[in-house]
């Protein structure tokens, strides 16, 4: 089993559409918890970290299950710019990052 | 204030060949990890530095080698380079061990590697 697992892509949907990405993990020991986006043939830039209680920044929204061991990132109001790959993240402290396979979301007018 | 800078951004080398890529981390930041990102995958880590010391090592033969300098940057070496040695090499760089809240991981713009 991969230790971040992310939903297969790619995800095609209109401008303007909710969109959500899913991401499991196996290693309980994780501590941190991120979501990174990707542009075609660009270095990962943080999104944005991931807590326990939730959290949202704008049109995104973030959510961990620890229970579960769930990620998740919604995205509202889909824009055209948002077409990126989505990689899940995560990291037990001092250690390296884990990064998922990441899934493609494809954004159209 | 300068990013993660990597050089070279582009390189194409021989089977069997050696390759150094060469990372200088944000000013002030004293860790530096190395990741590998083949098309289509996430990227995979292969060595971690702080304070120019290994402190982590990925799944990766021991053709892959990498050093800190003291003035923090560092080079990931590889040698007799196979075909499947194609892809994106990115160099992260943070201000102590990743992870952990508040400690923001910036990734440099990456080499790509094509072996042929």
């Amino acid at each position: 089993r991969k230790e971040v697992e992310q939903d297969p892509g790619p995800f095609n949907v209109p401008e303007g559409a909710t969109v959500a990405f899913n991401c499991t993990y196996s290693n309980s020991a994780s501590q941190s918890f991120f979501w990174y986006r990707q542009d075609c043939r660009k270095e990962p830039k943080l999104l944005m970290s991931v807590y326990s209680s939730g959290n949202e920044d704008g049109r995104f929204t973030a959510q961990l299950n620890r229970a579960s061991q769930y990620i998740s990132l919604l995205i509202r109001d889909s824009k055209l710019s948002d077409s990126a790959t989505y990689l899940c993240v995560v990291n037990q402290a001092g250690t390296a990052l884990i990064f998922g396979k990441g899934t493609t979301l494809s954004v159209s007018s | 204030d300068a990013g993660v800078t990597q050089s070279p951004t582009h390189l194409i080398k021989t089977r069997g060949q050696h390759v150094t890529l060469r990372c200088s981390p944000i000013s002030g930041h004293k860790s530096v990890s190395w990741y590998q990102q083949v098309l289509g995958q996430g990227p995979q880590f292969i060595f971690q530095y702080y304070e120019k010391e290994e402190r982590g090592r990925g799944n990766f033969p021991d053709r892959f080698s990498a050093r800190q300098f003291p003035n923090y940057s560092s080079e990931l070496n590889v040698n007799a380079l196979l075909l499947g040695d194609s892809a994106l090499y990115l160099c992260a760089s943070s201000l102590i061990s990743p992870g952990g809240s508040g400690n923001t991981i910036y990734f440099g713009e990456g080499s790509w590697l094509t072996v042929v």
